[in-house]
């Protein structure tokens, strides 16, 4: 079956560590995005790739890096420069076209927490 | 800019009830609008979307949501809430095919009572 999928689903890290979190999709999307979710808010853009090899800054880029080499990987990588990276992580997909309608293929989300 | 407000943070009903979840969005333009729900600790589902045509669209498990543009709004309803539907409900606007432009709201959680 297609889908999007996310590891690991739960992560500890420990302050001043680097971690990285995994999504593959196999729907053939050419975009891929990445968001940051905290208990009481709506979703919050981290990264986004249209195309591999090219990605831009969301909302809320600082503290952390992606990579898009291949179109059905887009990995995030949480730095130890951000602040309050304890949050739950959604990688999403959607077909890139003219015909497209705008909506997004979500993975099941990695939570991440800083011990 | 665009913007969604789910003026309702949390919403109790009985099984059996029917169920309005709000949504007000600005836009500049023709919206995008989405409600997507997720259960626990899981990733978002699309419910149903409109972008054109018959204000009125139906989604999967008997959502529907009725686009009103001088009211700016976009709500969600279901006739007869089963306990499953018990989730949190996202409104979205989006920017046409750049989903990754579309802003959320800080969602609606469903209780549903027995």
């Amino acid at each position: 079956d297609g889908g999007i999928t996310q590891s690991p689903k739960y992560l500890f890290r420990k302050e001043g560590q680097n971690v990285t979190l995994s999504c593959e999709q196999n729907l053939n999307h050419d975009a891929m995005y990445w968001y940051r979710q905290d208990p009481g808010q709506g979703l919050r853009l981290i990264y986004y790739s249209q195309i591999v090899n090219d990605f831009q800054k969301g909302d809320i880029a600082e503290g952390y890096s992606v990579s898009r080499e291949k179109k059905e990987s887009f990995p995030l990588t949480v730095t130890s420069a951000q602040k309050n990276p304890t949050a739950f992580y959604l990688c999403a997909s959607s077909p890139r076209s003219s015909g497209g309608t705008g909506e997004l293929f979500f993975g099941e989300g990695s939570r991440l927490t800083v011990l | 800019a665009q913007s969604v407000t789910q003026p309702d943070i949390h919403i109790t009903v009985s099984e059996g009830a029917s169920l309005e979840l709000r949504c007000n969005y600005s836009y500049g333009a023709t919206p995008y609008l989405f409600w997507y729900v997720q259960s626990p600790g899981q990733g978002l589902q699309l419910l149903l979307k409109y972008f054109s045509g018959d204000t009125l669209v139906q989604g999967i498990k008997g959502f529907e949501a009725e686009f009103k543009r001088s009211q700016s709004s976009f709500n969600l309803r279901k006739p007869s809430v089963h306990w499953s539907d018990a989730a949190e409900y996202f409104c979205a606007v989006g920017a046409g095919t750049n989903a990754g432009k579309s802003t959320f709201g800080d969602g609606t959680t469903l209780t549903v009572k027995p």
